[in-house]
C-alpha cells in the first residue's frame, strides 16, 4: 500500500522568505509527527497531531514555525521568515496510535535550503 | 533529560565482516526501543524491542534489549555493500509516542 508522501522533495529558497511543506500520511494513521534532522545528526522532534489537533508542539523551534492538520489526514508545516539555520531535512512520520508500541513510518523527507 | 547515545558514530569493514552497532538509552517511563536504517532520507524500521534478553532477527540483522543495564545492539553478520546506511536508534519519550533519536552510526561496508 501507499506510504507517507511528502512534497516538495527538495525546496531552495531565500533567507526571509516563507515556505511550506505537506506531508500526507498513510491512511486511516491517526498519529501524525514532524522532524527536523540537520546534518550528521538524528531527526530531532518537532510536533505532535493526534487527528486534527496539535497535542505536542514542544519541539518547534520558535514561532516561525507552524503546522497544521485540519482535516486530520494532510499536513502541511509553515516556516516564515526562514532563516540559513533551518537548512535541514524535514520528516514526517505516521502512526495508527501514539506509536507507544507501534512503529511510526516515516516519509522521504523535504530537504530544505535556505540560501 | 531523556537521552539516546549510539557508538561509534561510524564504522568502515568489508565485506563478510560482522558489526555490532551500540545504543545506550536513559529514558524516563521507558516503554520500547527502535531501530531504523537511513539510506537516503527516509528512516525505515528495523526492529522494535520492548523486553529485556529477547533476540529479534530478520535475515543477516538482529537486535537485543537490556534493560538493566539500559542498552541495545544491532548485530549484522556477513556485511554486504548494500548495508551501508545510517543506523538510527531511538526510543518514544512520553505518552505522545514522539521519539528522541540517537545521532546516528554511519555503516560503510567495502567491496
Amino acid at each position: 500500500g501507499a506510504g507517507v508522501s511528502q512534497t516538495p522533495s527538495n525546496k531552495v529558497t531565500e533567507k526571509g522568505k516563507y515556505v511550506e511543506l505537506r506531508c500526507d500520511p498513510i491512511s486511516g494513521h491517526t498519529a501524525l509527527y514532524w522532524y527536523r534532522q540537520s546534518l550528521g545528526q538524528g531527526p530531532e522532534f518537532l510536533i505532535y497531531f493526534q487527528g486534527t489537533g496539535a497535542a505536542d508542539d514542544s519541539g518547534l523551534p520558535n514561532d516561525r514555525f507552524f503546522a497544521v492538520r485540519p482535516e486530520g489526514s494532510v499536513s502541511t508545516l509553515k516556516i516564515q521568515r526562514t532563516e540559513r539555520g533551518d537548512s535541514a531535512v524535514y520528516l514526517c512520520a505516521s502512526s495508527s496510535d501514539r506509536a507507544t508500541y507501534n512503529e511510526q513510518f516515516f516519509g522521504p523527507g523535504t530537504r530544505l535550503t535556505v540560501l | 533529560e531523556d537521552k539516546v547515545v549510539q557508538s561509534p558514530l561510524s564504522l568502515v569493514v568489508h565485506e563478510g565482516d560482522t558489526v555490532t552497532l551500540n545504543c545506550s538509552y536513559e529514558v524516563t517511563n521507558f516503554r520500547s526501543l527502535l531501530w531504523y536504517k537511513q539510506e537516503k532520507k527516509a528512516p525505515t524500521f528495523l526492529f522494535m524491542l520492548t523486553s529485556s534478553g529477547i533476540e529479534k532477527k530478520s535475515g543477516r540483522l538482529s537486535s537485543i534489549l537490556d534493560k538493566k543495564e539500559l542498552f541495545s545492539i544491532l548485530n549484522i553478520t556477513a556485511t554486504q555493500t548494500g548495508d551501508s546506511a545510517i543506523y538510527l536508534c531511538a526510543a518514544p519519550t512520553s505518552n505522545t509516542g514522539k521519539l528522541i533519536f540517537g545521532q546516528g552510526t554511519t555503516l560503510q561496508v567495502k567491496p
